[in-house]
């Protein structure tokens, strides 16, 4: 079955540094992965996603994750961050089941960045 | 637009009324989706429609009844729900069948039973 694991809990980052939110995918066959970011109280954003095509995906608020096939991989990725990305981040992936696609998130990374 | 939009944002309710939540789109898209997520935990899904009809339901108790009058909306009715119900509401569409794109979500329903 397909699913996604991040291990990170929690991602403590002081303001301007760089951060990486790790995220591994079990598949047997075509994967379509996707990184959501939710802060209190509210929906899911979608960051950006990885369909087919170029395995370097960039997405919104300056955010960027690879896909690796070969580690099963997609690893969320940013240069330099804000006060203003402390959110959850999800990690996801789609399944085709039952005639529909339906969205299997990961446990979530905590992402809290410290002035 | 690119919006899902549910209502009301907050619900409390007591473990003896009937409610329901709303969730609207108008993105064209044919799946829709309800997600029920607690404090600190992921969204975990609770029934998909596809073309108006009920496509999965992952073992969800009978107080939770969900129907789709048509494409563009999607209601969850609740009836004799219990405090461990609580938890915040999300309403999801996608393009559906044959398209595999991402899931757009809504602010969700923070609903509280006592």
């Amino acid at each position: 079955a397909q699913s996604v694991t991040q291990l990170d809990s929690q991602v403590p980052v002081f303001e301007e540094a760089p951060v990486e939110l790790r995220c591994n995918y079990s598949s047997s066959v075509s994967v379509y992965l996707f990184w959501y970011v939710q802060y209190p109280n509210q929906g899911l954003q979608l960051l950006l996603k990885y369909l087919s095509g170029s395995t370097l995906v960039k997405g919104i608020n300056g955010f960027e994750a690879e896909f690796n096939k070969s580690q099963t991989s997609f690893h969320l990725r940013k240069p330099s961050v804000h006060i203003s990305d402390t959110a959850e981040y999800f990690c996801a992936v789609s399944v085709w089941t039952s005639g529909t696609y339906k969205y299997i998130f990961g446990t979530g990374t905590r992402l809290k960045v410290l002035a | 637009d690119t919006e899902v939009t549910q209502t009301p944002k907050h619900l409390v309710m007591g473990m003896t009324n009937k409610k329901s939540l709303k969730c609207e789109q108008h993105m064209g898209h044919r799946a829709m989706y309800w997600y029920k997520q607690k404090a600190k935990k992921p969204p975990e899904l609770m029934f998909v429609y596809s073309y108006e009809k009920l496509s999965i339901n992952e073992s969800v108790p009978s107080r939770f009844s969900p129907e789709c009058p048509n494409s563009s909306l999607l209601n969850l009715h609740l009836h004799a729900l219990q405090p461990e119900d609580s938890a915040l509401y999300l309403c999801a569409s996608s393009q559906g069948q044959g398209h595999n794109t991402e899931a757009f979500f809504g602010q969700g329903t923070r609903l509280t039973v006592v």
